[in-house]
């Protein structure tokens, strides 16, 4: 069936680079993303690819799609404090329900 | 920026009460989504719904949940007999056209004693 994998805790030092990593397996997703979760807030949508690109840059942010292995991972450059929170990988599926990993909460160390 | 909004932000329930959770989605969208997020656990589609009825349906939805739009703001989410595994965060979402970007609301926390 759909699901999508991702780990669950990242540790990262103020300043350095987060890379936080997510594989799903409906190859027929059309787009994938990552969401983010601030405690007690909603989902953001940070960004997100198409299934027909490789790489994505937004600011600092970096998104790489290896649709051959159904991996997607996301960068985020010199890391900030009010970076932490949890990231949502998610694939859209017949393009109408997205299905959702089940985060990765990213703690920044200072 | 328009945004989705949910009403109320934490609902508590004693188990087998009925509840309804509100919705307000961005004005032009045509497109409805329930999303519910146990705590720990990862975020599940519900229910999707287009056109005054049901698009598709995951398991979880079943006899005891019903969604309405009953007027041209709103969006509903029924619970008719709540159960202690219904406490999660639900959140409704909203697109234009059924395509790639669904907005969320901020989630209301439904706790079920």
């Amino acid at each position: 069936g759909e699901d999508v994998e991702q780990s669950l805790f990242l540790s990262v030092r103020e300043g350095d680079s987060s890379v936080i990593n997510c594989t799903y397996t409906d190859s027929s997703s059309t787009y994938l993303y990552w969401y983010k979760q601030e405690p007690g807030a909603g989902l953001q949508l940070l960004t997100y690819i198409f299934s027909n690109m490789d790489m994505k840059q937004d600011q600092r942010l970096t998104v790489l799609l290896n649709k051959k292995d159904k991996h997607l991972s996301l960068r985020i450059a010199d890391t900030q404090t009010g970076d932490s929170a949890i990231y949502f990988c998610a694939e859209i599926v017949r393009d109408d329900k997205i299905i959702f990993g089940k985060g990765t909460r990213l703690h920044i160390l200072p | 920026e328009p945004e989705v909004t949910q009403t109320p932000s934490h609902q508590v329930t004693q188990m087998g009460q009925e509840v309804i959770l509100r919705c307000v989605p961005i004005s032009n969208h045509l497109y409805f989504y329930w999303y519910r997020q146990i705590l720990g656990q990862k975020v599940e589609f519900l229910v999707s719904f287009y056109n005054n009825e049901i698009s598709e349906k995951s398991e979880i939805f079943d006899d005891q949940f019903s969604v309405e739009r009953p007027d041209g703001s709103n969006f509903t989410l029924k619970i008719r007999s709540t159960k202690l595994e219904d406490s999660a965060m639900y959140f409704c979402a909203s697109s234009e056209r059924g395509e790639w970007e669904q907005f969320f609301g901020p989630g209301t926390r439904l706790t079920v004693l």
